[in-house]
């Protein structure tokens, strides 16, 4: 069983329509991390959220931490082909700050 | 400034064959990562290296050696590549003053198919 679960696995919208995509899971977590990947890239840090029930925006995305530390929601608003990617959230595990990586979101927006 | 970088950035092997992954990240990092992504299974942790000579087992370390004489390098090496070894292999590094909540950041990865 995957620790971490995200959800839709994949979306395919259109430019200017607004999304959600979720990670959850049944363990409670000091902090979470957001990661966006491009093709035949490595993922890059989109945030950081360590309070319960925390928000944060990055211009168009809006991240939050659920109340119980146990789930994550990101929401983009007027999406853009820019947008296009995976979407990972992933979670300190053990020691030696191990991250672990949920399945991800694969996001496409079109014209 | 090269932050992290990775080769060979793709490779063929034959099943049986021994093929090493390097990675060399160039900001002193402490923590090194060597990770796999498949569909469906997102990034797995391979093994990790808390500073050199210390390395750690990950969920996915079978079939996998690593080692770490120096901070900056961390290879990982496939001893008799499988079939189910083919992936898309991804290092990570990170520093020690970011602590739980502190950034990781990926070299580009390097796509390994296994015949």
């Amino acid at each position: 069983t995957q620790l971490l679960e995200q959800s839709p696995q994949f979306l395919s919208i259109q430019e200017g329509e607004n999304l959600t995509v979720y990670c959850n899971s049944s363990s409670v977590f000091s902090s979470l991390q957001w990661y966006r990947q491009e093709p035949g890239e490595g993922p890059v840090l989109l945030v950081t959220v360590v309070t319960g029930g925390e928000v944060k925006k990055l211009k168009r995305l809006t991240f939050q931490f659920g109340d119980a530390r146990k789930d994550s929601s990101l929401h983009i608003t007027a999406a853009q082909p820019g947008d296009t990617g995976l979407y990972l959230c992933a979670v300190n595990t053990g020691t030696a700050s191990k991250l672990t990586f949920g399945t991800g979101t694969r996001l496409q927006v079109t014209l | 400034d090269a932050g992290i970088t990775q080769s060979p950035r793709y490779k063929i092997t034959e099943t049986g064959r021994q093929v090493t992954l390097m990675c060399h990240q160039t900001w002193s990092h402490s923590y090194m990562f060597w990770y796999r992504q498949d569909l469906g299974h997102g990034l797995r942790l391979i093994y990790y290296s808390a500073a050199a000579d210390i390395t750690d087992k990950g969920e996915v370390s079978d079939g996998y050696v690593v080692s770490r004489s120096k901070t900056e390098n961390f290879p990982l090496t496939l001893e008799s590549a499988t079939r189910s070894q083919t992936s898309v292999y991804f290092c990570a590094s990170r520093t020690l003053a970011g602590g739980v909540t502190g950034e990781l950041f990926f070299g580009e990865g390097s796509r390994l198919t296994v015949l």
